[in-house]
């Protein structure tokens, strides 16, 4: 079974500078598409950023993009120029294509500081 | 857009009363909708994936009979707890997948279930 791992509970970043989320994945496919969802307080799931296994450039979102290393199935999310709405949980998942289900990993907590 | 609405957002009941969750997807058809659950500082768990006109498809450990999922339309699914227990006490999350769109999922604002 496919399995998604975020190694940092939590995380802080001034306002204003970059951060990077790391996620790690286990998977023996080699098409899947791989999610960064953002839950604020709210507790709504707010889709990120996506990318497809099979595209080698990293996708990019205005402020967020990924940095997808397919041979070490990794998959980091980076946030430029951070801003107090991005404290959030961030949540990394994998979408299993067969069964359509998404995986998630633990979760990282992202706190900005003014 | 892709806009699903959840309700309610909350909801407090007596223990042994049963409670429905609603999910719709208001903007686009969702054949398949998701369950999951999600306890306090922790991740997503799913629960069970609704497919339209068909039995729902539950996760190892989720009881069918405790969780009844029914999937009517393509723009609805609910969600029903019976007999609630404290045990029960949760955040309930679903999420649609367009028809047309099959690697997206969109996800309600979810509901807080407390059974007293």
């Amino acid at each position: 079974a496919q399995t998604v791992t975020q190694s940092q509970p939590e995380m802080s970043v001034q306002e204003a500078e970059t951060v990077t989320l790391s996620c790690t994945y286990d998977t023996s496919e080699s098409d899947y598409y791989l999610f960064w969802y953002k839950q604020p307080p709210s507790r709504q799931m707010i889709l990120v950023i996506r990318q497809e296994a099979y595209k080698q450039q990293n996708a990019t979102e205005n402020r967020f993009s990924v940095n997808f290393q397919k041979a070490a199935k990794s998959f980091s999310l980076k946030i430029s120029d951070s801003q107090l709405g991005d404290a959030a949980m961030y949540f990394c998942a994998y979408l299993d294509q067969g069964a359509q289900k998404l995986v998630f990993g633990q979760g990282t907590r992202l706190t900005i500081n003014p | 857009g892709a806009v699903v609405s959840q309700h309610p957002s909350r909801v407090i009941c007596k223990s042994g009363t049963s409670v429905k969750i609603e999910c719709r997807s208001l903007d686009f058809q969702a054949t398949t909708m998701f369950w999951y659950r999600q306890f306090p500082k922790k991740s997503l768990m799913l629960m069970a994936t609704s497919n339209e006109g068909s039995k729902a498809t539950y996760e190892q450990g989720v009881e069918k009979d405790k969780f009844l999922i029914n999937h009517a339309s393509l723009t609805l699914s609910t969600l029903t707890v019976t007999s609630a227990h404290p045990e029960d006490s949760s955040f309930y999350i679903c999420s649609a997948r367009k028809t047309a769109a099959k690697n997206i999922q969109y996800f309600g604002a979810g509901t807080r279930l407390s059974v007293l």
